[in-house]
């Protein structure tokens, strides 16, 4: 099936602490792993993205790691601010057809 | 121009009303999406839009009815709905469907069926 399960589902750090955040996928998921950040009442924006062919990616404080063959990738934050508080979703491209599927979100609170 | 945009952003209607919602890009994208999002829960997909056709209905009931009229705009047209359809709905354009790109979303439009 089509499916991304995502850990845990709240987590709250001190300013300046680092925050992961994990997904697994099911097998049928292709070779794009996208992760967005959703505030109150906002779009969800993509903040980094990876493709199957990279293990790592990073983008200031912000880094992404992909296990294609343990079926997971995690989202590192470095040095929080209050204002990277939002819920943060991964998602996984599945290829029957394309879907862009979404995990169950992270609501990540950064105490000042 | 980055923007995927969505009217009306606020939309309450009755349960024997019509409406549609509306979603517009100007990025030359030939995929655009609906999703539906409850409060604290992810966006869920409802139908998938390749090259002005339709390629994928998450078996949605058929209150909702979706349309391309051309490459750029995306209608989503309401009829019959119930209180629990109430969410935000938010329209989404990529490049081609099943690329390794970046899906951009617009800022959404939250309905209320009362």
């Amino acid at each position: 099936g089509e499916n991304v399960e995502q850990h845990p589902s709240t987590l709250s750090v001190q300013e300046g602490d680092s925050a992961v955040i994990k997904c697994t996928y099911s097998d049928s998921a292709s070779n794009y792993f996208p992760w967005y950040k959703q505030e109150l009442g906002k779009r969800p924006q993509l903040i980094i993205d990876i493709r199957s062919n990279v293990g790592e990616k990073k983008d200031q404080r912000i880094a992404v790691t992909l296990n294609k063959t343990a079926k997971h990738f995690s989202l590192h934050i470095t040095e929080t601010q209050p204002e990277d508080s939002a819920v943060y979703f991964c998602a996984a491209i599945f290829n029957q057809g394309g879907k862009l599927i979404f995990g169950q979100g992270t609501e990540l609170s950064v105490k000042p | 121009d980055t923007e995927v945009t969505q009217t009306p952003k606020h939309l309450v209607m009755g349960m024997t009303n019509k409406k549609s919602l509306k979603c517009e890009q100007h990025m030359g994208h030939r995929a655009m999406y609906w999703y539906k999002q409850k409060a604290k829960k992810p966006p869920e997909l409802m139908f998938v839009y390749s090259y002005e056709k339709l390629s994928i209905n998450e078996s949605v009931p058929s209150r909702f009815s979706p349309e391309c009229p051309n490459s750029s705009l995306l209608n989503l047209h309401l009829h019959a709905l119930q209180p629990e359809d109430s969410a935000l709905y938010l329209c989404a354009s990529s490049q081609v469907e099943s690329s390794n790109t970046e899906a951009f979303f617009g800022q959404g439009t939250r309905l209320t069926v009362v």
